[in-house]
């Protein structure tokens, strides 16, 4: 089945500054890789995926790039604000079996202002 | 807004206990989700459905069940719960290969 890396495991940041988290996972078959923040005492909310037929996507000051030849996608946060401080959950679409998708272990940002 | 509600917010139950875990959803997805998530292990899936009385089992479905009699409603039974079990957890719902909206989590703790 797939498997999913996330890498690091905590991130610590200056405001203003760009934070990147990458994944690797291991099922080439995967084609759906979302991203989701969990605040605090919140539930998990979705903010960028990305489908296996485009290597880069945007939305503001989020980025969520894609290497299918070294199945691995990243996600990259600019210009870095304290509200983006959160846990960041990777995952990948395990095809075998529908919609099911295999989470990252997470990654903590904090965002120091 | 898509709702994905949970039952309970928190649950202290005894060892031995049977554990009724509830979600609903109101937005007719025909996915539906149970997660474990503990800390540095990120969220693992326990059981999913696509469909009405259909189940799959997830990565740790050991201990577990579900059921799911109606579109809108997929419930976690732990059978005879265990302070291993004790942690948080999550439902979520989807339409097909899309977001996955989480409701707000059960607290679990088997003392």
């Amino acid at each position: 089945g797939e498997n999913v890396e996330q890498h690091p495991s905590t991130l610590s940041v200056q405001e203003g500054d760009s934070a990147v988290i990458k994944c690797t996972y291991s099922d080439s078959a995967s084609n759906y890789f979302p991203w989701y923040k969990q605040e605090l005492g919140k539930r998990p909310q979705l903010i960028i995926d990305i489908r296996s037929n485009v290597g880069e996507k945007k939305d503001q000051r989020i980025a969520v790039t894609l290497n299918k030849t070294a199945k691995h996608f990243s996600l990259h946060i600019t210009e870095t604000q304290p509200e983006d401080s959160a846990v960041y959950f990777c995952a990948a679409r395990e095809v075998e079996y529908g919609n099911k998708l295999v989470f990252g272990a997470g990654t903590i940002l904090r965002v120091k202002s | 807004d898509v709702k994905v509600t949970q039952s309970s917010r928190y649950l202290v139950k005894r060892t031995g206990e049977k554990v009724f875990l509830e979600c609903v959803q109101d937005m007719d997805h025909e996915n539906m989700f149970w997660y474990r998530q503990d800390p540095g292990l990120g969220l693992r899936l326990i059981y999913f459905s696509y469909d009405v009385k259909m189940k799959e089992k997830g990565d740790i479905p050991e201990g577990y069940s579900v059921s799911r009699e109606k579109k809108e409603r997929f419930s976690l039974i732990l059978e005879s719960a265990s302070t291993n079990q004790t942690s948080m957890y999550l439902c979520a719902s989807s339409f097909g290969v899309a977001e996955q909206y989480f409701g707000p989590g059960t607290r679990l703790t088997v003392t």
